[in-house]
């Protein structure tokens, strides 16, 4: 158990919908990261936030949002959702030299 | 643009050691070599990093090679539970605000066999 939560574990919808998942970092870390993994694009980071701000941006798409709350909660917001945006999102916190992953969401377009 | 090679896939014997390889001969000298694992379908977890010195453990060693280009990660006394993907990653320690992301590539599949 790393101590990140993500909820939830699994999230079925379908094309053109908007989902939001939710991640609760390590009690004390101030940096959240966003991944996703799909079969044909592997392990990708999407953004980073450190304190509440964003500090560090990756292969996120424009239709895809992130924010970190005041308790350091973060969510990730995905719109217009594809059939090709399934996939298993992961939320890791940091407070220093390792990145600690949650268990991830699972989402699947229909 | 890869910073790291791995062979994609290797097989060990239960309570075997596993010797796992990874090439970086582009290195800075600013950059560590991170390891981390993932088993099926779960998240990414940390197993070592070091920068020039070998490091060990209570899961892995890590022997750098003197001019860096190379590592191996060793898994002394493997068990089935250590059948994984394991990523090797090259990065700069994260500074005060925490910027530091992972670039993972495509890892090497560790098959521990009874």
């Amino acid at each position: 158990d790393s101590g990140v939560t993500q909820t939830p574990k699994h999230l079925i919808t379908a094309t053109g919908q908007r989902v939001t998942l939710r991640c609760s970092p390590r009690s004390g870390d101030l940096s959240v990261y966003w991944y996703q993994q799909s079969l044909d694009q592997g392990l990708q980071f999407l953004i980073q936030y450190y304190n509440g701000e964003e500090r560090a941006k990756g292969n996120i798409l424009e239709r895809f949002s992130a924010q970190q709350f005041p308790d350091l909660h973060s969510e990730l917001n995905l719109s217009s959702l594809e059939l090709g945006d399934s996939a298993l999102y992961f939320c890791a916190s940091s407070r220093s030299n390792e990145q600690f992953f949650g268990p991830g969401t699972r989402l699947t377009v229909l | 643009d890869a910073k790291t090679t791995q062979p994609p896939s290797m097989d060990c014997a239960e309570g075997r050691a596993a010797n796992l390889p990874c090439n970086h001969s582009t290195i800075s000298g600013n950059e560590y070599v991170y390891w981390y694992r993932q088993i099926h379908s779960q998240g990414p977890q940390y197993i070592i990093h070091g920068l020039k010195n070998n490091e060990t453990n209570e899961m892995a060693s890590l022997i750098i090679t003197e001019d860096r280009k190379s590592s191996t990660l060793i898994l002394p006394h493997a068990t089935l539970r250590d059948t994984a993907v394991y990523y090797c990653i090259v990065r700069p320690l994260p500074m005060n605000s925490g910027y530091s992301t992972l670039t993972f590539g495509k890892g090497t599949m560790l098959l521990v066999s009874p």
